[in-house]
């Protein structure tokens, strides 16, 4: 089955301790992406891939990291995490030039 | 500058009337133009696409978004709501010359009344 899989699914964390969220998919896709969601906001791009060792920052790239060293896997790093980084994180793939994104379940983070 | 618009944060229609969300986005040139669909504690599914042609496209669920150059707008439509449509819808663009650079809007959450 396609899918992109990120774990955890929920997590709990204290500010400044850090944290990695990761995020596969089993589709071969170039592109992968993080998003966080607020509400109010949408989602909203923080990095995104484009292949292996490709990456670039989003929208709201602050207080994060990304890795691409395989296709399958974009993991999110929170070096430090502070409050403000309590959101809804969601990953996704797709082909290029495909245009439809297939997304994860999502991370529900809280930082406090 | 980029940007989608959903002027609706919230609206609520009672079960089997039509409806109507709106979407208008600013972008440079015509984008590729999605309709996501979040149920609560659920990821995005993905309603309907419009890459080019007819400017009338159908989706998954019954529903239906049309393409309108003129008013940059690309609306989200349904003619008989159900229950199972509460959720929050959002309206994507997303740029067809490479990259993966996707804008969505806020959302609009769906309430049905029944």
């Amino acid at each position: 089955e396609a899918q992109v899989t990120q774990n955890p699914r929920y997590l709990i964390t204290v500010t400044g301790k850090k944290l990695t969220v990761t995020c596969s998919q089993n589709m071969n896709h170039e592109y992968m992406s993080w998003y966080r969601q607020d509400p109010g906001l949408g989602l909203r791009q923080i990095y995104y891939s484009m292949n292996v060792e490709v990456t670039d920052k989003g929208d709201v790239p602050e207080g994060y990291k990304v890795s691409r060293k395989e296709k399958r896997n974009f993991p999110l790093i929170l070096e430090s995490p502070s409050p403000n980084q309590t959101s809804l994180y969601f990953c996704a793939s797709r082909l290029p030039g495909q245009g439809r994104a297939f997304f994860g379940q999502g991370t529900r983070l809280t930082v406090v | 500058a980029q940007s989608v618009t959903q002027p609706d944060i919230h609206i609520t229609v009672s079960e089997g009337a039509s409806l109507e969300l709106r979407c208008n986005y600013s972008y440079g040139a015509t984008p590729y133009l999605f309709w996501y669909v979040q149920s609560p504690g659920q990821g995005l599914q993905l309603l309907l696409k419009y890459f080019s042609g007819d400017t009338l496209v159908q989706g998954i669920k019954g529903f239906e978004a049309e393409f309108k150059r003129s008013q940059s707008s690309f609306n989200l439509r349904k003619p008989s709501v159900h229950w199972s449509d509460a959720a929050e819808y959002f309206c994507a663009v997303g740029a067809r010359a490479g990259g993966f650079k996707t804008i969505f809007g806020a959302g609009t959450r769906l309430f049905v009344k029944a």
